[in-house]
């Protein structure tokens, strides 16, 4: 069994342009959520799925954030229109409704604007 | 308002000492208390969850949670130079939503 898997791991782009990130949770979790966390800071909630309903947004999720799980499986982040303070690493994390909330993280995924 | 607090560290014990690391959250409310380890650069790993007061203990590791003074805290004991990382503390609301995390404590064990 594989765990949370997020792919790019490494992303470098320039200001302006648009990213996606993709995030395949642990096959039998039914929640996924994304985190970003910079250098000395804890990760700060974005958003939380269960299965394919959206259930909460942080206010840091502007207007130029959206993510989405069509199917209730793997589930994208886009940054459109990306500034310097973008920068961090997003994580993804998934855990099983009925296993308890414990949270398990994918590796991250790290994002650069230059 | 922060959540979820903190000392940032760095915090540095001698190798096979005890490290204790001391975390205190805002909300009364909190159901779930977790603690997370984090290399540099890499993500957070689950070391330990505790959601009742009073002590667990899992190998070197126990995790401490005192509900009436809202204090959460881990022991690692007979610490190693493997151990040096950011502990991160972690409490949920209720089950399911989101996690607040502090800025996690750095520990370096001195070999």
């Amino acid at each position: 069994d594989t765990g949370v898997s997020q792919n790019p791991r490494h992303k470098i782009t320039k200001r302006g342009q648009n990213v996606t990130f993709r995030c395949d949770p642990i096959s039998e979790h039914n929640r996924l959520y994304w985190y970003r966390q910079t250098l000395g800071q804890g990760p700060e909630f974005l958003t939380y799925f269960q299965n394919e309903a959206q259930l909460e947004k942080s206010r840091l999720l502007s207007d130029r954030f959206s993510a989405e799980r069509p199917k209730g499986s793997f589930s994208t982040l886009e940054i459109q229109r990306t500034e310097q303070g973008d920068s961090a690493m997003y994580l993804c994390a998934s855990s099983w409704e009925l296993g308890g909330n414990t949270i398990y993280f994918g590796e991250g995924s790290w994002l650069t604007v230059v | 308002q922060k959540e979820v607090e903190q000392n940032s560290g760095p915090l540095s014990v001698p190798e096979g000492a005890i490290a204790s690391l001391n975390c205190t959250y805002s909300d009364r409310g909190s159901q779930s208390f977790f603690w997370y380890r984090q290399y540099s650069g890499k993500s957070p790993e689950l070391i330990m969850s505790i959601y009742s007061n009073g002590d667990k203990e899992d190998g070197r590791f126990t995790a401490q949670l005192n509900k009436a003074s809202q204090y959460v805290s881990l022991l690692i004991r007979d610490s190693q130079p493997s151990d040096s990382a950011t502990y991160l503390c972690a409490v949920t609301l209720y089950t399911g939503n989101q996690f607040y995390f502090g800025t996690g404590t750095s520990l370096t064990v001195i070999p």
